[in-house]
């Protein structure tokens, strides 16, 4: 079975740019949710989607965003870049929605703002 | 609130040496505690979880995890240290959000091993 997916793998933008981030979760996985990593800041959770429905939202501004589709796909979406939001993006796929769920993660994507 | 503290941010053990990664988490509900790995360029792989029942969780590659109620602590341990056990390993807890869940992770802690 394939696992979590992320595309692309390295992403170069400037700032004030948009970029969107595209996360295609395990077969069968109906809860994807996002992560940002940075030396400074460690993991920190950005949203979490079930059923097309964000069900959990972390502390970031309204900059960064995202969607469900209907097969599970996620996407996010960061607008009007910032330097500090270079970063590896991590999406992570669960079977369902649940505290004890473990969480599949894809290999992330690095963005790097200019 | 939850919340996790990951004491060391770099530990350095020689092979074969007892590897013991420290984390506590702060939970106003019966926590889910988990264990990751993260290797240079790659996401992360769970190493062991910890829901209910037995204590002493045991994981892959050695690794192993006992839950402290008391001590609010779930330290990570491995008896004997392998060079390819040099990663990243991020404590994490969850639980009782109702109706979606969000995993609070720790800094982190490098482990390095010397030969």
């Amino acid at each position: 079975k394939a696992g979590v997916t992320q595309t692309p793998r390295y992403l170069i933008k400037t700032r004030g740019q948009q970029v969107t981030l595209s996360c295609s979760p395990i077969s069968g996985h109906r809860s994807v949710s996002w992560y940002q990593q940075t030396p400074g800041q460690g993991l920190q959770f950005l949203f979490e989607y079930f059923s097309e429905t964000q069900r959990n939202k972390g502390n970031f501004p309204g900059r960064f965003s995202g969607r469900q589709f209907s097969n599970s796909r996620s996407e996010m979406n960061v607008s009007t870049l910032e330097l500090g939001d270079s970063a590896l993006y991590l999406c992570a796929s669960s079977l369902t929605q649940g505290d004890k769920n473990i969480q599949y993660f894809g290999a992330g994507t690095r963005l790097s703002v200019l | 609130a939850q919340s996790v503290t990951q004491l060391g941010s770099h530990v350095s053990v020689s092979e074969g040496a007892l590897v013991l990664l420290r984390c506590n988490y702060s939970s106003s509900v019966p926590p889910y505690l988990f264990w990751y790995v993260q290797y240079p360029n790659q996401g992360l792989q769970l190493l062991l979880k910890y829901t209910t029942g037995a204590t002493l969780v045991k994981g892959i590659n050695g690794f192993e995890a006992e839950f402290k109620k008391s001590e609010t602590s779930f330290h990570l341990t491995k008896p004997s240290a392998h060079m390819s056990d040099a990663a990243e390993y991020f404590c994490a807890v969850s639980g009782g959000q109702g109706g979606g869940f969000k995993t609070i992770f720790g800094a982190g802690t490098r482990l390095f091993v010397k030969a």
